[in-house]
């Protein structure tokens, strides 16, 4: 079935630090994918999205491309800060054909980001 | 209030309580979900409702029972649990179940002693 692996965690970073945080996925369609962040406390919010391959997804300055040719969907930002102490989900989408509103998660990647 | 809600925040209950949590959603969605999010696991979809249809059941044991009246509303009852049933339990909101962007609640803190 459909799946995504992030790297592990924890990631720890000092502030102004370039971040990367792996994600590959597995699916038989085309999905749509996400990055999703979970600041302490708090519930996931949408980070940033991508529907197709070769859109690049961004927000607050982090970014993510829709690789199709290496299943991936990497997370970048080119100068952390320490309010970007989070957790982070990569997640993908069942095709919109399938109706089922189903997001598959990775396992999550906390990030520490020190001053 | 806004957005999603969850209540309670912190939850503690024995094994043979009776307890539900309640989820509310202020955004004009039709699609409401709940998670389960255990530590060092990822998030695990347990049911999604469509119109107040309930379109998705990930084998979820009956202990866990979901009720959906409206299309604002979400409650999650429970009865018999076990302890390792104690998690984060997040409630999320969208326009639709296609690939549609979902807005999570905070989540209620489970605890079952």
């Amino acid at each position: 079935g459909d799946s995504v692996t992030q790297m592990e965690g924890p990631v720890t970073l000092s502030e102004e630090a370039f971040l990367t945080i792996n994600c590959t996925y597995t699916a038989t369609g085309y999905p749509s994918l996400f990055w999703y962040v979970q600041y302490p406390g708090e519930g996931l919010q949408l980070l940033l999205k991508a529907t197709k391959a070769d859109d690049k997804g961004s927000n607050k300055g982090f970014e993510a491309t829709y690789r199709k040719e290496t299943t991936s969907f990497h997370l970048e930002k080119g100068s952390v800060q320490v309010s970007d102490s989070a957790v982070y989900f990569c997640a993908l989408s069942d095709p919109p054909s399938s109706n089922t509103g189903k997001l598959i998660f990775g396992q999550g990647t906390t990030l520490q980001v020190k001053p | 209030e806004t957005g999603v809600t969850q209540t309670p925040r912190h939850l503690v209950m024995g094994m043979t309580n009776k307890k539900s949590l309640k989820c509310e959603q202020h955004l004009g969605h039709n699609a409401m979900y709940w998670y389960k999010q255990s530590a060092k696991k990822p998030l695990e979809l347990m049911f999604v409702y469509s119109l107040e249809e309930r379109v998705e059941n990930n084998s979820v044991p009956s202990r866990f029972s979901p009720e959906c009246p409206n299309s604002s509303h979400l409650f999650l009852h429970l009865h018999t649990l076990q302890p390792e049933d104690s998690a984060l339990y997040l409630c999320a909101s969208s326009y639709g179940t296609a690939s549609y962007e979902q807005y999570f609640g905070p989540g209620t803190r489970l605890t079952v002693t």
